[in-house]
């Protein structure tokens, strides 16, 4: 069975600074995506970045960059330069590549960004 | 704006009760999911529609049903309603139902809160 693991419940960072949100996942598919979400207070899902589990190199999207280490089974999503407009609720989640029936999501980790 | 919409934002209902929410996805997407977030279970996958059939269930309730119609929106059916069920309720739409396409990206509707009092 899929899982995500997010460790961080809640993350501070300084304005400006770059933040490190973890996720590590397990499944033993060979093909798969990695996705994050953001999640604001006003409750909308934003997709921010994907990875493929085959893809050779790390996904970047403007600020967003995703760290991943196949070996380790982790997909961190890396913000550069924060903003106070980054704090959110953030989600790391994954689906199966041969039939994307479903995204199985991670419990989520709270980010604020302190000015 | 992601092109989802959902309605209504919001509803309050009693327990007990039958509720319908409703999608609409994307132009040219022919997949819905469905997904309820609470607050103890976090972001649960309830059932995937592609094309007017259904394609994969989650943990749905035998109380909940949903369908998608010809012009491919989709209604989420909700009865017999508990204090649990209350939460938000979201609906995703992406192009392709899995296999096709290189990546599966879902997009988001705003929701809608259900609250049962």
């Amino acid at each position: 069975a899929q899982k995500i693991t997010q460790t961080q419940p809640g993350m501070f960072v300084q304005e400006k600074e770059a933040v490190t949100l973890d996720c590590t996942y397990d499944t033993s598919d060979q093909s798969y995506g990695l996705f994050w979400y953001k999640q604001p207070s006003s409750g909308e899902m934003i997709f921010l970045i994907y990875q493929g589990s085959y893809d050779e190199q790390n996904a970047t999207e403007g600020r967003y960059s995703l760290n991943f280490q196949k070996a380790r089974k982790s997909a961190n999503l890396v913000i550069s330069a924060s903003q106070l407009g980054d704090s959110a609720m953030y989600f790391c989640a994954m689906s199966r590549k041969t039939s994307y029936d479903k995204v199985i999501f991670g419990p989520g980790t709270s980010l604020s960004v302190i000015p | 704006d992601s092109g989802v919409t959902q309605t209504p934002k919001h509803l309050i209902t009693a327990t007990g009760q039958r509720v319908t929410l409703r999608c609409s996805p994307r132009s040219g997407d022919l997949s819905v999911y469905w997904y309820q977030q609470s607050l103890d279970q976090g972001l649960q996958f309830l059932i995937q529609y592609y094309n007017g059939e259904e394609r994969a269930k989650g943990n749905i309730l035998e109380r909940f049903s949903a369908q998608q119609f010809p012009d491919l929106h989709s209604e989420l059916n909700l009865s017999s309603l508990e204090l649990g069920d209350s939460a938000l309720y979201f609906c995703a739409s992406s192009v392709a139902a899995g296999g096709t396409s290189s990546y599966n990206e879902q997009f988001f509707g705003p929701g809608t809160r259900l609250t049962v009092l």
